[in-house]
């Protein structure tokens, strides 16, 4: 199993439509987490991080679920620019200390005028 | 400027030759890693370093190797290519603590 879980899409959404991306992680001690944005051919960055009270950033809102394991980004009125991969990414801290950051596959998102 | 620079941006090379990635940041930041990414596999750590000449397996290290002499250059050396090292390679820094990792712009390799 996969230690971070997307559905790879396409989602192909009507510009102003809300969508949903939905992620699962497997390693219950995984600390942190984020929703990363890559564009075609681009380097991930970070769109926002995950709270466990949900938190939200304009059109996007991001929240997490401990229990279940999971967590999930809306975008609201999407634009034109939102088209691109987006990426969970959840931050593990090994039994040595160590972190390090598990990326998702990602799902890709179209935004059709 | 960016804060994160990868030479050279593109490379074709042939089987069995050596390559060397480097990767530079101006963000001051300890920790650096050395990421492939695949279709359909995403983003796999190979190397990564908390600190001048600390240097750490990631999850995909065979037939890869690193090196970490100054805080702000961390370089991705492939000993012989060979053709399933084709891919993109980001290179990115990061502070301890599970915070944001900052990427470059990525190296797309090619090896025929």
């Amino acid at each position: 199993r996969k230690e971070v879980e997307q559905d790879p899409g396409p989602f192909n959404v009507p510009e102003g439509a809300t969508v949903a991306f939905n992620c699962t992680y497997s390693n219950s001690a995984s600390q942190s987490f984020f929703w990363y944005r890559q564009d075609c051919r681009k380097e991930p960055k970070l769109l926002m991080s995950v709270y466990s009270s949900g938190n939200e950033d304009g059109r996007f809102t991001a929240q997490l679920n401990r229990a279940s394991q999971y967590i999930s980004l809306l975008i609201r009125d999407s634009k034109l620019s939102d088209s691109a991969t987006y990426l969970c990414v959840v931050n593990i801290k090994s039994n040595f200390g160590n972190e390090k950051l598990t990326f998702g596959t990602g799902t890709r998102l179209t935004i059709i005028p | 400027d960016a804060d994160v620079t990868q030479t050279p941006r593109n490379r074709i090379t042939k089987t069995g030759k050596r390559i060397m990635l480097e990767c530079s940041q101006t963000k001051g930041h300890d920790r650096m890693y050395w990421y492939r990414q695949d279709p359909g596999l995403g983003l796999r750590l190979i190397y990564y370093s908390f600190d001048v000449k600390d240097i750490n397996k990631g999850e995909i290290s065979d037939g890869y190797s690193v090196s970490r002499q100054a805080q702000a250059k961390f370089s991705l050396s492939l000993e012989s290519a060979i053709p399933n090292q084709t891919a993109l390679y980001f290179c990115a820094t990061g502070l301890a603590g599970g915070h944001e990792q900052f990427f470059g712009p990525g190296t797309r390799l090619t090896v025929l």
